[in-house]
Parts: C-alpha cells; sequence; structure tokens
C-alpha cells in the first residue's frame, strides 16, 4: 500500500522568508508519480507539479522549486521569499502507473505568510 | 478554460435523507473521484470511477455510493445522511493516463443535523 506523509501540519512565515515543505512516501513500486496542489482559501485545489519516479532532477518555477530524492523518498517543495498569497494548504499526492489507480494524498501543510 | 463543476456550495441535510452530490466535468476525462476532506485527515479516497459505468472503492466508502451513467457527470449518493458525514466534499477528474494532474471542483460543504 501507498502512503504519503506530511508531518508538518501548519507553518507559518514572515513575508520574503523562504520555506520549505516536506513530503516523504512509501510505496514498493519502481515506477510512481508524485504530485504537489495548492488549495487556497478560496477551496479549489489546484495542481502544482507532476514528477515521475524515473526523474530525480530538482524543477524550479519562478519562486517555487522541487527537490526529488529517491534516496530518501522525499518530495519537498520551496518557496522562496514567500508572499502573503501563497497562504494556503499544500498537499502532496502519489500515483501508481495505470489509470485504474487511486491517488494517495498526504495530510497537507497549512502555510501561512504573515505581512 | 477546463471545468469540474459541483451542484451546490453548501448543503444542509437531516440525519436520515438520501443526498445526491454531483459532478460534471467538461473535459472529457475518463477518471472522476469523489473524496471528503476534514481537519487535520486530508483528502480521503471514497469512490472513483475510470470509465462509465464503472467505480472502484477508496479508502472509506462505507455508507456511500457513486453512479455513473455518462462519462462527463458522476453522482455521490449518501443512502441515510448520517451526522459523522459532516464534511468538505471535493470531485476531481483526470485523464485514464495516471501521470495526468486532477482538476478539482470548488467542493461542496454537507452539514447533517
Amino acid at each position: 500500500a501507498q502512503k504519503v506523509t506530511q508531518a508538518q501540519t501548519e507553518i507559518s512565515v514572515v513575508e520574503k522568508e523562504d520555506v520549505t515543505l516536506d513530503c516523504v512516501y512509501e510505496t514498493r513500486d519502481t515506477t510512481y508519480y508524485l504530485f504537489w496542489y495548492k488549495q487556497p482559501p478560496s477551496g479549489e485545489l489546484v495542481f502544482l507539479i507532476r514528477r515521475n519516479s524515473f526523474d530525480e532532477q530538482n524543477e524550479i518555477s519562478g519562486r517555487y522549486s522541487w527537490n526529488f530524492q529517491k534516496s530518501t523518498s522525499s518530495f519537498n517543495f520551496t518557496i522562496t521569499a514567500s508572499q502573503v498569497v501563497d497562504s494556503a494548504v499544500y498537499f502532496c499526492a502519489l500515483r501508481l502507473p495505470g489509470g485504474y489507480q487511486k491517488v494517495t494524498f498526504g495530510t497537507g501543510t497549512k502555510l501561512q505568510v504573515i505581512p | 478554460d477546463v471545468k469540474v463543476t459541483q451542484s451546490s456550495r453548501y448543503l444542509v441535510k437531516r440525519t436520515g435523507e438520501k443526498v445526491f452530490l454531483e459532478c460534471v466535468q467538461d473535459m472529457d476525462h475518463e477518471n472522476m473521484f469523489w473524496y471528503r476532506q476534514d481537519p487535520g485527515l486530508g483528502l480521503r479516497l471514497i469512490y472513483f470511477s475510470y470509465d462509465v459505468k464503472m467505480k472502484e472503492k477508496g479508502d472509506i466508502p462505507e455508507g456511500y455510493s457513486v453512479s455513473r451513467e455518462k462519462k462527463e457527470r458522476f453522482s455521490l449518493i449518501l443512502e441515510s445522511a448520517s451526522t459523522n458525514q459532516t464534511s468538505m466534499y471535493l470531485c476531481a477528474s483526470s485523464l485514464y493516463d495516471s501521470r495526468g494532474e486532477q482538476y478539482f471542483g470548488p467542493g461542496t460543504r454537507l452539514t447533517v443535523t
């Protein structure tokens, strides 16, 4: 069975600080996909990024970056120079290949960016 | 613009009532999902469907059923609502390809009194 752990329940940072959200996953499969989603206060989850298990390159998109390390089964998300608009709940998720496969979500990390 | 819509944002029902939550997507996605979201528990999968008339149990299917008669519509049914089913319900869709990201609806906050 798959498992995704987001140990940080809530994080508060002051605007412009950098913050890293942790995600640790468990699976016995060698092929899998990892995702990050953002849920702003309005409630609708929005897709941020996907990573497949064969691609360990880190990715940067503007102020967002992701560090995928298979050796530690982690897929961490860093926001640089945080802004108030980054305040949201962030979810990490894992899915195995096959359209019949379900998606396993972590419990989420609530990020509050204080102006 | 891709869209997943849910029939209601807020719903209040009485214990024992039969409740229907409707979800419609316009992206021709094969997969559709129903989750419930509760504080501290994250998103828990209730049911999902990978094709018309196909359904798979998720992690917490007890007390729920689903219906998918058309590709674009996925309904969640609470046969006899109970207070412990008070929650936020989220619908999502994705391509059959498991690399595909999920697109979520705005959610329905259901209160059972």
